[in-house]
């Protein structure tokens, strides 16, 4: 079975500072990759997803992440943090003939004004 | 409907008391996923239900916990002799047609406490 790594449980950032959080994931063949955000009292919400092709991946608010097969990462970035970025940020990957997603542990972002 | 709906939001119950928990996935979704979240702990895959095919129950963590998907929509998952490790908040998911690359929509959860 997959499993992910998110090695950074919390991360506090300054506002409009650039910031990174870390995915690795086991290692397989091919697999699709998730990041799901969750904001307080909510349920998750997919920011992007990385199937196949190109591997920098854009998804909604800004966020961007990158898949890189032979470090088996998937880290998610945002040049220009907002307060509104504060959240619980969760990466997940499968292998395309799985049933269902593996959860990292989560990362919680924490934008300082 | 428009997003996958749980009920109810909050419950408090005793320790031993059997618990349900709703939910109503996305019109046409076919497949639906359970998940536990428990604190610091991610989200841990409870079961899988995709069309009339057999659940992939593998990730009930006891014989306590069931569930079940009535006509293809609705879920219910239910908790019997609740005990106080099974607090935590259970988030229901649909998908189009199983996993296949389309990721998750989540519903928003329900916190259940065993007191």
């Amino acid at each position: 079975a997959q499993s992910v790594t998110q090695l950074d449980s919390q991360v506090p950032v300054f506002e409009e500072a650039p910031v990174e959080l870390r995915c690795n994931y086991s290692s397989s063949v091919s697999v699709y990759l998730f990041w799901y955000v969750q904001y307080p009292n909510q349920g998750l919400q997919l920011l992007l997803k990385y199937l196949s092709g190109s591997t920098l991946v854009k998804g909604i608010n800004g966020f961007e992440a990158e898949f890189n097969k032979s470090q088996t990462s998937f880290h998610l970035r945002k040049p220009s943090v907002h307060i509104s970025d504060t959240a619980e940020y969760f990466c997940a990957v499968s292998d395309p003939g799985a049933n269902n997603l593996f959860f990292g542990t989560g990362t919680r972002l924490t934008v300082i004004p | 409907g428009a997003g996958v709906s749980q009920s109810p939001s909050n419950k408090v119950t005793e320790k031993g008391k059997d618990v349900e928990l709703r939910c109503d996935p996305i019109s046409g979704h076919t497949a639906l996923y359970w998940y536990r979240q428990s604190l610091g702990q991610g989200l841990e895959f409870l079961i899988y239900f995709q069309g009339n095919s057999a659940p992939d129950k593998s990730g009930l963590p006891s014989d306590r916990f069931s569930a079940e998907r009535t006509g293809g929509s609705v879920s219910t998952l239910t908790i019997q002799r609740t005990q106080q490790e099974d607090s935590a908040v259970y988030l229901c998911a649909s998908s189009l047609a199983g996993l296949r690359g389309h990721g998750y929509t989540f519903g928003s959860g329900t916190r259940l406490t065993v007191v």
